[in-house]
């Protein structure tokens, strides 16, 4: 069946960066969007932004515009989120996510990715 | 502050039918279809309800969205113990590029 799998907790200083992966199975990698969602502890979701496995063309959300990059590795059928210049605010979990053709649905999710940022 | 608005809380007695609300704008719930998440403490979202009143493959027929205007809902009828989650609606929104989501209702099962 499908799934992402994602990479395991981080804990990073303030003014590092984070690097997260998702791999893909079940399905064919460059036919399907990824999209990051994070949560911060105790509170609702946030949508970060998506990447295009195919083209490799990404589109974040104008808050993380700038320090935050997507990529990907058609030949492990993984994807990447890296977000730098991290604050105790990027503190949360990292999804990514998977929609439909056509849908903005995401039906598939990554089991999701700790990251933490302290001094 | 989240874009869309949720109660932040629900409650009801197994058996009953219990309904959460969500409120957009034209430039979300106006313009695009609504989904519906379950999440459970610890674990990522599912996905309950999609295109406004879909149910994916596997979710009990218990479960119901609709959607009128700017608002939409979600129904649990049959309340059950293990229907305890936080429950998300999520739409696309134009300006944003991407789905914005409410800010969660937390469902109690007395």
């Amino acid at each position: 069946q499908v799934q992402l799998v994602q990479s395991g907790a981080e804990v990073k200083k303030p003014g590092a960066s984070v690097k997260v992966s998702c791999k893909t199975s079940g399905h064919t990698f460059t036919a399907y969007y990824v999209h990051w969602v994070r949560q911060a502890p105790g509170q609702g979701l946030e949508y970060m932004g998506w990447i295009n496995p195919d083209s490799g063309d990404t589109s974040f959300v104008e808050k993380f515009q700038g320090w935050g990059t997507m990529t990907r590795d058609t030949s492990i059928n993984t994807v990447y989120m890296e977000l730098s210049r991290l604050t105790s605010d990027d503190t949360a979990v990292y999804f990514c996510a998977r929609a439909d053709t056509g849908d903005t649905a995401f039906h598939i999710w990554g089991q999701g990715t700790m990251v933490t940022v302290s001094s | 502050q989240s874009v869309l608005t949720q109660p932040p809380s629900a409650s009801g007695t197994p058996g009953q039918r219990v309904t959460i609300s969500c409120s957009g704008s034209s430039s979300n719930i106006g313009s695009n279809t609504v989904n519906w998440y379950q999440q459970l403490p610890g674990t990522a979202p599912k996905l309950l309800i999609y295109n406004n009143n879909q149910r994916p493959s596997g979710v009990p027929d218990r479960f119901s969205g609709s959607k009128s205007d700017t608002s939409a809902s979600l129904a649990i009828s049959g309340l059950q113990s293990d229907d305890e989650a936080n429950y998300y609606c999520a739409a696309w929104n134009d300006s944003l590029n991407g789905p914005v989501f409410g800010g969660g209702t937390k469902l109690t099962v007395l």
